[in-house]
């Protein structure tokens, strides 16, 4: 069974630091890996979707890699802000139409 | 960019009714949609796999009975929560993709708070 683990669970940084967030799952065999962003109360907003295939996805500050053999993903988030805080969520797709199978997440803080 | 909207966004109801939610595409045809359910401070469940003109497919310990899904069309599923009792009250998230392999979009929650 797919299990997938985000460290650490919460983190706080002042604005401008760099952010890393780990993500680590037990099975290899995953069609894709997907980052999302989680406000309060809100539902969720894709932020990057890397395919098995693909080592690292970019989009404006935000950076993930993936290394399939080994079961782990990084997302980075350059110069935060304080609009950066929210939940990041990572999730692996099991199935080429998307049952995705959920970290726990990893609360961030920005501090101004 | 895809849409995915979800109605409503808050409910509160008393224990023994049924509340339906509704999860629509607006600019895209989803031919499959999912429903989760999360608890506060824990990740999404995926409740139930939501597939256009035939039968959901739910997650094992979710009774279908409860938690009725019908998929009409590309652009709508709902997710009816039957004879609600306290322990349902939840935050329930749809999420539909345009293909396989596209990045899934959600919507934006349902919090449900059954008194």
């Amino acid at each position: 069974k797919q299990e997938v683990t985000q460290i650490p669970a919460a983190l706080s940084v002042p604005e401008g630091e760099n952010l890393v967030l780990n993500c680590s799952f037990t099975d290899s065999a995953i069609y894709n890996l997907q980052w999302f962003r989680q406000d309060p109360g809100k539902g969720l907003t894709s932020l990057l979707l890397i395919q098995s295939s693909q080592r690292e996805q970019t989009s404006g500050r935000l950076n993930a890699s993936l290394d399939k053999s080994s079961g782990r993903s990084t997302l980075y988030i350059a110069a935060s802000q304080p609009g950066d805080s929210a939940t990041y969520l990572c999730a692996v797709s099991t199935d080429s139409w998307g049952k995705l199978q959920f970290g726990a997440g990893t609360q961030v803080v920005v501090t101004p | 960019g895809a849409v995915v909207s979800q109605h409503p966004s808050r409910v509160i109801c008393k224990s023994g009714t049924s509340v339906k939610i509704e999860c629509r595409s607006l600019d895209f045809q989803a031919t499959t949609m999912f429903w989760y359910r999360q608890f506060p401070k824990q990740s999404l469940m995926l409740m139930a796999t939501s597939n256009e003109g035939s039968k959901a497919t739910y997650e094992q310990g979710v009774e279908k009975d409860k938690f009725l899904i019908n998929h009409a069309s590309l652009t709508l599923s709902t997710l009816t929560v039957t004879s609600a009792h306290p322990e349902d009250s939840s935050f329930y998230i749809c999420s539909a993709r345009e293909q396989s392999n596209s990045p899934l979009h959600f919507g934006n929650g349902t919090r449900l708070t059954v008194t």
